[in-house]
């Protein structure tokens, strides 16, 4: 079936780095834009950007830009985040999600990784 | 950028019919997806589009849309429908950029 199957838990120091995979299964890796959201403890979903899997041409939003770089490797179907110089503030669980839908009036993720947990705590 | 507004927290009574809006700017040009997301899982969608159910989710789940303001409706709520309610859309820049809003906890009485 079709499914995205996100790396585990992490728990890492501020100062280090920490990168997620999203491995995806069941359809074509390359037909689908992946997307990245965040959701801190307690908060509501924040989109990160996303990137472009033909291509992997990566759109970061506001406020991701910097430390946080997204990557592919179509090889094994898989999309990487990878977040650097880690602060208390990246605590948050941080979710892929496919672009399953899109038109140029909407873009909807119809697919979700489970989920990853990434904790920095000295 | 853009905001998407929603209303933290809307209560319905089980087997009633509730309305769970999304507001800004960006809604007059283009439409609102919809996602549900229970304690400890991943959002799942709801409603895209115009007013499009993926596959598996229940009819009593619509969607529509007016001025800056779109809206998800739930005829006939269920216990199981408890769950926080995101809606998202493209913001107003044109670069294909997204926008979440805030979420709205839904409780079924």
């Amino acid at each position: 079936q079709v499914q995205l199957v996100q790396s585990g838990s992490e728990l890492k120091k501020p100062g280090a780095s920490v990168k997620v995979s999203c491995k995806a299964s069941g359809y074509t890796f390359t037909s689908y834009a992946m997307n990245w959201v965040r959701q801190a403890p307690g908060q509501g979903l924040e989109w990160m950007g996303w990137i472009n899997t033909n291509t992997g041409n990566p759109t970061y939003a506001q406020g991701f830009t910097g430390r946080f770089v997204f990557s592919l490797d179509t090889s094994v179907s898989t999309a990487y985040l990878q977040i650097s110089s880690l602060k208390a503030e990246d605590t948050a669980v941080y979710y892929c999600a496919r672009e399953g839908y899109s038109s140029g009036w909407y873009d909807a993720f119809d697919i979700w990784g489970q989920g990853t947990m990434v904790t920095v705590s000295s | 950028s853009s905001e998407l507004t929603q209303d933290p927290a809307v209560s319905v009574a089980l087997g009633q019919t509730v309305r769970i809006t999304c507001q800004g700017d960006s809604l007059r040009s283009y439409y609102a997806s919809w996602y549900q997301q229970k304690p400890g899982q991943a959002p799942v969608l709801v409603i895209y589009g115009k007013n499009n159910r993926p596959s598996g989710i229940p009819d009593r789940f619509s969607g529509s849309s007016s001025g800056n303001t779109a809206s998800l409706t739930i005829t006939g709520a269920q216990a199981e429908d408890e769950a926080d309610y995101y809606c998202n859309s493209r913001d107003s820049s044109g670069n294909r950029y997204v926008v979440f809003g805030g979420g709205t906890k839904l409780t079924v009485l």
